[in-house]
């Protein structure tokens, strides 16, 4: 959906690196959602934020921390990257009426050697 | 923990209605029941929910048991763009959280 975007879309780091993925939405939503989806496994939470100064752990927050910097921006960063934090990243949104449709981004795919 | 059971692969010949059942036998009584699908490696899609009458949209139709316990989404002509993961998630409307808990879905094969 045009209306999320994330960036990167592809990246490759090295273990220990700090790497941010951004993620931008037009959708006008107040809620933003980032997953992480491993091969052959569905999405997992790792954070979410109801407004801009709201943030949540999700299922799976271990290693990540976001920042909600606009009610259309929603950054997770991985501070120290390891190995197992390669996988398929979304961004989602939510209208806060309608909370349980989401709009997912394109993803991102992160490579950490 | 799961909500959920679906098959884990099914096909259905192109044109034809695509039945893809759900089981959710311990569904509360203000649980919604959505479904969502992903194309290859792309978002998540919402496709359509329900609480207890049946749905349609211009993608799909929900069916939903009158115990509640099951539903079926059905692609009433499946084409090859239907080949996905189809997720059926029940969820508290309304819920605190509003966060989607995926499991691993069916694998819809659409063939020529």
């Amino acid at each position: 959906d045009a209306d999320v975007t994330q960036t990167p879309r592809n990246r490759i780091t090295k273990t220990g690196k700090r790497i941010m993925l951004e993620c931008s939405q037009t959708k006008g939503h107040d809620r933003m959602y980032w997953y992480r989806q491993d091969p052959g496994l569905g999405l997992r939470l790792i954070y979410y934020s109801f407004d801009v100064k709201d943030i949540n752990k999700g299922e799976i927050s271990d290693g990540y921390s976001v920042s909600r910097q606009a009610q259309a921006k929603f950054s997770l960063s991985l501070e120290s990257a390891i190995p197992n934090q390669t996988a398929l990243y979304f961004c989602a949104t939510s209208d806060s009426t309608i909370r349980e449709t989401q709009y997912f981004g394109p993803g991102t795919r992160l490579l950490v050697l | 923990d799961a909500k959920t059971t679906q098959p884990t692969s099914m096909d259905c010949a192109e044109g034809r209605a695509a039945n893809l059942p759900c089981n959710h036998s311990t569904i509360s009584g203000n649980e919604y029941v959505y479904w969502y699908r992903q194309i290859h490696s792309q978002g998540p899609q919402y496709i359509i929910h329900g609480l207890k009458n049946n749905e349609t949209n211009e993608m799909a139709s929900l069916i939903i048991t009158e115990d509640r316990k099951s539903s079926t989404l059905i692609l009433p002509h499946a084409t090859l763009r239907d080949t996905a993961v189809y997720y059926c998630i029940v969820m508290n409307y309304g819920g605190s959280q509003g966060n989607l808990i995926f499991g691993k879905g069916t694998k819809l094969s659409v063939k020529p």
